[in-house]
């Protein structure tokens, strides 16, 4: 099956520095691709998605970027704030089965 | 709109009891998912409904747990005599189709569990 792991526990970052959370997924056959925010006693938050048949995709400061051949994906967050302080998650699915979750990357912006 | 919705924000029960745990998904949303995260971990799937269809059962720990959804809208999830290692945030989410690959789900708040 399925599993998603993310490279780091924790990135830490200045603020307006740009950050790169990493994720590696198992599945050859993984197609959808979702990267979520939590913050401190909040559930997770949709950021961004990208499917298999893109390899980049932009959202308001951030971007996720899809490498299909080594099975790696990434959120790149740009001029980094405070309020982006969380614990970010990527998930994965493949055709129709369910999400599997990472562990997260806690990212800490200092002022 | 409103989002998903889950209630109580807060339950602290003692070991042995029962505890229900209730999600108000997004309206019109088939697919709702029941998580659990432990204190600094990632999310763990419990259980998946979808429709009509009989619900995906594959997470639940043990048979403590169950959930039920009426009407296809409301769910509730249910643990029975409590075990402290059942504390943790119970997370629901719900999704638009579900099952058809690529389907954004949006979470609630989360219910924090803390069994004594």
């Amino acid at each position: 099956g399925e599993s998603v792991g993310l490279h780091l526990p924790t990135l830490s970052v200045q603020e307006g520095d740009n950050s790169i959370i990493n994720c590696a997924y198992s599945n050859s056959a993984s197609d959808y691709f979702i990267w979520y925010k939590q913050e401190s006693g909040k559930g997770p938050q949709f950021i961004i998605d990208i499917r298999s048949n893109m390899d980049k995709r932009q959202g308001q400061r951030v971007t996720v970027l899809l490498n299909k051949t080594v099975k790696h994906l990434s959120l790149q967050i740009a001029a980094t704030q405070p309020g982006d302080s969380a614990v970010y998650f990527c998930a994965a699915s493949s055709g129709f089965q369910k999400l599997v979750f990472g562990t997260g990357t806690r990212l800490l912006v200092s002022p | 709109g409103a989002g998903v919705s889950q209630s109580p924000s807060n339950k602290v029960t003692e070991k042995g009891k029962d505890v229900e745990l209730r999600c108000d998904p997004i309206s019109g949303h088939t697919a709702l998912y029941w998580y659990r995260q432990s204190l600094g971990q990632g999310l763990e799937f419990l259980i998946y409904f979808q429709g009509n269809s009989a619900p995906d059962k594959s997470g639940l720990p043990s048979d403590r747990f169950s959930a039920e959804r009426t009407g296809g809208s409301v769910s509730t999830l249910t643990i029975q005599r409590t075990q402290q290692e059942d504390s943790a945030v119970y997370l629901c989410a719900s999704s638009l189709a579900g099952g058809t690959g690529g389907d954004t789900q949006y979470f609630g708040p989360g219910t924090r569990l803390t069994v004594l």
